[in-house]
């Protein structure tokens, strides 16, 4: 098992330009979790989908950030336009939900310039 | 409204000493309570998890937590840290599963842990 796959693990963009994270879960999880890391405030949830359904996005910044998840395989988290204080590791995670198998990916290192 | 606080920032601890890592929670019902290590530049990995049953739980690399309602805590233990135990750790609380809320889980500020030689 591959574990949780994300991509790129490092960005570096200019402000204002167009941001995609990508997320691949474990084969068989049907809970995703973006959560947004920052030395100011710890882990954040930013949005969680149960069987490729967006629950709660209430930890979204802004309008600026949307995810979507168009498969159980695959999601995506976009920011556009992107700013300096969206500097931040960017972890997804993967769960089945009636167990709590909780696996984080490795993380996007996400630097806006 | 769920939370958890850890109210450690950072410990030292001389490698081979004992450890207890302080966890409390405000949770609306049983919690489920798990406890997470986050080396750096890593993900999260988990380390143990209490759902039910017996209040202390054995987790991964030698780690145990005691859940005690009375409190509100989920301490994390270690009777002989070693130096690669040196990383953050994370305390959370989650959503009982079938509840809709599809294991959200609301993580501590992490309290982060050196060891001396």
């Amino acid at each position: 098992d591959a574990g949780v796959i994300q991509s790129p693990r490092h960005e570096v963009t200019e402000m204002g330009q167009e941001v995609t994270l990508r997320c691949k879960p474990i084969s068989g999880h049907n809970s995703l979790f973006w959560y947004r890391q920052t030395m100011m405030r710890g882990l954040e949830l930013l949005i969680y989908f149960n069987n490729n359904v967006p629950i709660d996005d209430s930890g979204m910044p802004e309008d600026r950030f949307s995810a979507k998840m168009p498969n159980a395989s695959f999601s995506t988290l976009k920011i556009q336009p992107s700013e300096p204080r969206d500097s931040a590791v960017y972890f997804c995670a993967s769960s089945f939900s009636q167990n709590y198998g909780y696996t984080f990916g490795s993380g996007t290192r996400l630097t806006v310039v | 409204a769920q939370s958890v606080t850890q109210p450690d920032i950072h410990i030292t601890v001389s490698e081979g000493a004992s450890l207890e890592l302080r966890c409390n929670y405000s949770y609306g019902a049983t919690p489920y309570l798990f406890w997470y290590v986050q080396s750096p530049g890593q993900g999260l990995q988990l380390l143990l998890k209490y759902f039910s049953g017996d209040t202390l739980v054995q987790g991964i690399k030698g780690f145990e937590a005691e859940f005690k309602r009375s409190q509100s805590s989920f301490n994390l233990r270690k009777p002989s840290v070693h130096w690669s135990d040196a990383a953050e750790y994370f305390c959370a609380v989650g959503h009982l599963p079938g509840d809709n809320q599809g294991g959200k889980l609301i993580f501590g500020q992490g309290t982060e842990l050196s060891v001396k030689p």
